[in-house]
């Protein structure tokens, strides 16, 4: 079964730093990871998604995650912070080769992004 | 991609009666899945919904307490039923077209009294 573990479940960093969210996921075969952010009341907004293409992967509002096989992560990166980003990041993973019916994501317990001005 | 309006986007009940939350897309969609979010956890998932076929749950939720119905490829419902305080949480439904992009809604925040 596929698994996702993030490490961190609070991360706080000052505005204009580098973010660094990490994601590690458990599986056989190179999976289709996904990031997405969830600002308070809403739902799930994608950032950026790993499909087996190129494993440096940009996303919306600048932000970027690379796969690396070798480590079995999906780290999200952002080189700037905005006051804006502040939020809860969650990592997600999805089995390439299932069937029909089983498209379901597996979700990571999230982090939560802090921006000290 | 598609866009998914769920409602209500909150409500408070009381213990022992139901509540139907309803998800509608703009376009079809092959796969809807329903998650529970309790605060400050991450996405569980509850079952997985296609149309034409009973819904598909996850260790732990059943149907008695979580009846789904998905009469289209555009619409979904989940009751949460015979609730308790325990059921406060917010609800959360997903589509797919069946290949790796995925739709969510904005979600129930559910609170049980």
């Amino acid at each position: 079964a596929q698994s996702v573990t993030q490490l961190g479940s609070h991360v706080s960093v000052s505005e204009g730093a580098l973010v660094l969210l990490r994601c590690n996921y458990s599986s056989s075969v190179p999976p289709y990871l996904f990031w997405y952010v969830q600002y308070p009341n809403q739902g799930l907004q994608l950032l950026l998604k790993y499909t087996s293409a190129a494993t440096l992967v940009k996303g919306i509002n600048d932000f970027e995650a690379e796969f690396k096989k070798s480590e079995t992560s999906f780290h999200l990166t952002k080189p700037s912070a905005h006051m804006s980003d502040a939020a809860e990041y969650f990592c997600a993973v999805r089995d390439p080769y299932s069937g029909a019916g089983s498209y379901q994501l597996t979700f990571g317990k999230g982090t939560k992004l802090s921006v000290i001005p | 991609s598609a866009v998914i309006s769920q409602k209500p986007s909150r409500d408070i009940c009381q213990r022992g009666t139901s509540l139907t939350i309803q998800c509608q897309v703009d376009s079809q969609v092959t796969m809807m899945f329903w998650y529970r979010q309790q605060p400050g956890q991450s996405l569980t998932l509850i079952a997985t919904a296609n149309q034409g076929s009973e819904a598909t749950y996850e260790s732990g939720f059943v149907i008695d307490k979580f009846p789904i119905s998905r009469p289209n490829l555009t619409f979904s419902t989940l009751t949460v039923s015979n609730m308790s305080p325990e059921d406060s949480s917010i609800y959360l439904c997903s589509g797919t077209q069946g290949s790796h992009g995925y739709t969510f809604g904005s979600g129930t925040r559910l609170t049980v009294v």
